[in-house]
């Protein structure tokens, strides 16, 4: 079974520029994370989704920072515009009730110049 | 005050021997997980091992054991023979509430870097 999906895995790009960060959940999984790791910080929860509807989003850091789930198997992080602290690794994770733990995808590298 | 609570930046083990990665938490939840997560130098998340507050006995998953203190709040990871691969940032993680409420939420801790020593 293919796990969760994101791409790109890599993106480098300029301050003030548009980052489109994506991610494909496991089928069958309804639940869906971004999560921010940076050295400073650590893990950070920016939001989640159950069935397609952001529960919790106390963790997007600014109205620069916007989620969507256009559908149940992928979900979209923007960044508009884009500042060189947001430069991090942005993991999606996705889960069921069926399980206890959360899935998580390989990654994006995002460095803002 | 920090939910998760990792004291050890660092810890280096020998080859072969078992090593304890301490992890404390904070919470009022009578329902809540508590989950080990490895992080190896390519940058996954690996998840390792689960206990639920009300499991009675520790979890155990082949060479990883959680030795679960309720009444402490400390759910240390136990990896037993430890080998050159178990080299990673190590990192706890608590859930509050039930699962089945769709509380799935995780907050991890700052990590341990542990290095196994040939």
């Amino acid at each position: 079974d293919a796990g969760v999906i994101q791409s790109p895995r890599h993106e480098v790009t300029e301050m003030g520029q548009e980052v489109t960060l994506r991610c494909k959940l496991i089928s069958g999984h309804n639940s869906l994370f971004w999560y921010r790791q940076t050295m400073m910080r650590g893990l950070e929860l920016l939001i989640y989704f159950n069935n397609n509807v952001p529960i919790d989003d106390s963790g997007m850091p600014e109205d620069r920072f916007s989620a969507k789930m256009p559908n149940a198997s992928f979900s979209t992080l923007k960044i508009q515009p884009s500042e060189p602290r947001d430069s991090a690794v942005y993991f999606c994770a996705s889960t069921a009730i069926r399980y206890n733990e959360q899935f998580f995808g390989p990654g994006t590298r995002l460095t803002v110049l | 005050a920090q939910k998760i609570t990792q004291t050890q930046p660092g810890m280096f083990v020998q080859e072969k021997e078992a090593v304890t990665l301490d992890c404390t938490y904070d919470t009022s939840d009578q329902s809540y997980g508590l989950f080990w997560y490895k992080q190896p130098s390519s940058g996954e998340m690996i998840f390792l091992i689960y206990q639920g507050s009300y499991d009675e006995q520790n979890a155990t998953e082949g060479r990883y054991s959680l030795n679960f203190q309720k009444a402490r709040k400390s759910a240390n990871l136990v990896i037993s023979a430890s080998q050159l691969g178990d080299s990673a940032m190590y990192f706890c993680a608590m859930r509050e509430g039930y699962s089945g409420a769709g509380s799935y939420q995780l907050t991890f801790g700052k990590g341990t870097k542990l290095s196994v020593i040939p």
